[in-house]
């Protein structure tokens, strides 16, 4: 079976209003990253962690390689977030990334 | 991210032979082609790290990978099939870390 299982597969939110995005993981994963495909086709780089929390402006991540999740929460959500997010993880081989199949993230005035 | 560029942008193609172009300006040892097809997530083809191969077994065989150089990255495709349509992403990460994606190539199979 896969060995990321990310949701939810789609989300709507109203700009200034918040969400959370989890990737649970079913084997020890050494990290994790979180990547948004933006409308112009792009895959940005939003966190990579090996354990622990990280912040960036209005997204924050965490990473439980123990409890075997993730989580992306958005903030204060604005109408560019908009995209489709992925998390990856890093399994035990050489860059053996194992992505999630996504969330739809629509951000609505 | 301009400190990955593939090219081209776009590609449309009958039964043709192409290559697709990566470069990165980021001094990073492992390079990797990836495919993304519709709404699903990228999809590992090859990786060279230090100029070594390393492939995906399920990757039909006319794609060939190149790698002339630790900052070049070539992807030829001969007599493309219909499935074969997706972005395909160039990517680069330092070593065993933080992956930066090109903005890829739309490839269209007619």
């Amino acid at each position: 079976g896969d060995q990321v299982e990310q949701s939810p597969s789609a989300l709507s939110l109203h700009e200034g209003t918040g969400s959370a995005l989890r990737c649970n993981f079913t084997t020890t994963m050494r990290a994790v990253q979180w990547f948004r495909k933006n409308s112009r086709g792009s895959l940005i780089n939003l966190f990579y962690l090996a354990s622990g929390t990280k912040e960036n402006g209005r997204l924050k991540s965490a990473f439980d390689s123990k409890e075997r999740y993730s989580t992306l929460h958005i903030r204060d959500a604005q109408l560019e977030d908009s995209g489709t997010y992925f998390c990856a993880a890093e399994g035990a081989g050489y860059n053996k990334l194992t992505f999630g199949k996504g969330t739809v993230l629509l951000v609505s005035p | 991210n301009t400190k990955i560029t593939q090219s081209p942008r776009y590609l449309i193609l009958g039964r043709a032979n192409k290559s697709l172009e990566c470069e990165q300006h980021l001094g990073h040892n492992a390079m990797y082609w990836y495919k993304q097809s519709a709404e699903k997530p990228p999809e590992l083809m090859f990786l060279y790290n230090l100029k070594q191969l390393i492939r995906n077994e399920t990757v039909p065989s006319r794609f060939i990978p190149e790698c002339p150089d630790s900052s070049k990255l070539l992807l030829h495709i001969s007599a493309v099939d219909p499935e074969d349509s997706a972005v395909y992403f160039c990517a680069s990460s330092p070593g065993n870390e933080r992956l930066f994606f090109g903005h890829g190539t739309k490839l269209s199979v007619l």
